[in-house]
């Protein structure tokens, strides 16, 4: 089953333009990932945030969360064509073996 | 160095057939995980491994799918009596222990399509 949603599910921007992502979830977590998917194959790790942070950026990417709200963001600043993609975020429930439970997604397309 | 690899990239097969889908760790990784996307969901967790054990298969949908890691290290998944629900792509991912915080390194995945 799916742990959250992603919001909006399909973003359409202008390259240099920022592009927001929002995910929430329903349990307690020990960390928060984001990942990025191209064409349906190879999910690439962008970030991971620790249930403990609140923010934590790489590079173009900023990435926000709230554990009493249940909900995270993902910013990508300054976007270029080459981001268009899925992005998917993912939590490691505290108690599970482990494993991801990824919400829905949201198809970013940044146009040129 | 080589990350997770996954083979084959594609499969297609008749309903009723045995697949086997193998996934290849990042060397070292003692962590494993299946998954299996279908088209426009994000992935769902089938199985982990911890080494050769399974120590998590509440995620495989019914007794036709079974993986295993005989050795640690390379990993099948294997699925009898296919069925045109089973059509998805899946994914294998590794991580260097199961401890918290540990990044997964997801393969490009085995896309199957059940005729």
């Amino acid at each position: 089953s799916q742990q959250g949603e992603e919001d909006p599910q399909a973003l359409s921007i202008q390259e240099g333009e920022n592009a927001t992502m929002n995910c929430s979830y329903k349990t307690s977590i020990n960390n928060l990932q984001w990942y990025r998917q191209n064409s349906g194959r190879g999910l690439v790790h962008l970030i991971l945030i620790r249930s403990n942070e609140r923010e934590k950026h790489s590079g173009r990417l900023r990435v926000t969360l709230d554990t009493s709200k249940k909900s995270s963001s993902l910013l990508i600043t300054a976007s270029r064509a080459a981001d268009t993609a899925s992005y998917f975020c993912a939590t490691d429930e505290r108690g599970s073996a482990r494993q991801l439970t990824f919400g829905s997604g949201t198809q970013l397309t940044v146009l040129p | 160095g080589a990350g997770v690899s996954q083979t084959p990239s594609n499969k297609v097969t008749e309903k009723g057939k045995y697949v086997e889908l193998r996934c290849d760790p990042i060397s070292g990784h003692t962590a494993l995980y299946w998954y299996r996307q279908s088209l426009g969901q994000g992935p769902e967790f089938l199985i982990y491994f911890q080494g050769t054990g399974a120590a998590d298969d509440s995620g495989l949908p019914n007794d036709r799918f079974f993986a295993v890691r005989p050795e640690g290290s390379v990993s099948t998944l294997k699925i009898q009596r296919t069925e045109r629900g089973d059509s998805a792509v899946y994914l294998c991912a590794s991580s260097l222990t199961s401890g918290e915080n540990n990044e997964q390194f997801f393969g490009p995945g085995t896309r199957l399509t059940v005729l």
